[in-house]
């Protein structure tokens, strides 16, 4: 069974700031990891995502995460937040490499503030 | 590349009527999902299909929901008769096999029953 955990439903940062938006997973097999983001009114993109090559993964607009097998996390970081930046953000894991295609399990979302 | 095309964007329909939601997913992809989002309950999975087959439906509330999938490229959510706490925003979503489970999302049918 695989389950998601984003710590923090809310966080607010200021312009500038570092983003950092925690996850934890579990996984009885080697997960595949997934970053998304929802801006108001629209469905969910793709940020980036982790298929057990490089442990950091870069993603669009300057995110990335690090994915560490040791805490169960693959939490998002940002160096400098900006107002564009404001959204929701929700993790995901399914099974990896071998193990069944299908559905992702998503955590329940944090939604990101960005103050000027 | 289109993506995954969805309609309506919105629809008002008062209590005990049916709805139909349609999606198409992007060409070439095996799996197609539908999920459910509320400020209440978050992103709720419903129902997916592989190769045009329900795989899962565990999510879906109760007998008042089906889906079909008739072909590759069409699938429709249907809610018969509506009530008011179906009001959500519905995603449909398309993945291709052997492309690491990446998921692509439509913009959403935004349903009020009234």
């Amino acid at each position: 069974a695989q389950s998601v955990t984003q710590l923090g439903s809310h966080v607010s940062v200021s312009e500038g700031a570092l983003v950092l938006l925690r996850c934890n997973y579990s996984s009885s097999v080697p997960p595949y990891l997934f970053w998304y983001v929802q801006y108001p009114n629209q469905g969910l993109q793709l940020l980036l995502k982790y298929t057990s090559a490089a442990t950091l993964v870069k993603g669009i607009n300057g995110f990335e995460a690090e994915f560490k097998k040791s805490e169960t996390s693959f939490h998002l970081t940002k160096p400098s937040a900006h107002m564009s930046d404001a959204a929701e953000y929700f993790c995901a894991v399914s099974e990896g490499y071998g193990g069944s295609q299908g559905n992702l399990i998503f955590g329940k979302g944090t939604k990101l503030s960005v103050k000027p | 590349d289109a993506g995954v095309i969805q309609s309506p964007r919105h629809e008002v329909t008062e209590m005990g009527q049916e709805v139909t939601l349609r999606c198409k997913p992007i060409s070439g992809h095996d799996y197609l999902f539908w999920y459910r989002q509320t400020m209440m309950r978050g992103l709720e999975l419903l129902i997916y299909f592989n190769n045009n087959v329900p795989i899962d439906d565990s999510g879906m509330p109760e007998d008042r929901f089906s889906a079909k999938m008739p072909n590759a490229s069409f699938s429709t959510l249907k809610i018969q008769p509506s009530e008011p706490r179906d009001s959500a925003v519905y995603f449909c979503a398309s993945s291709q096999t052997g492309t690491g489970n990446t998921i692509y999302f439509g913009e959403g049918s935004w349903l009020t029953v009234v």
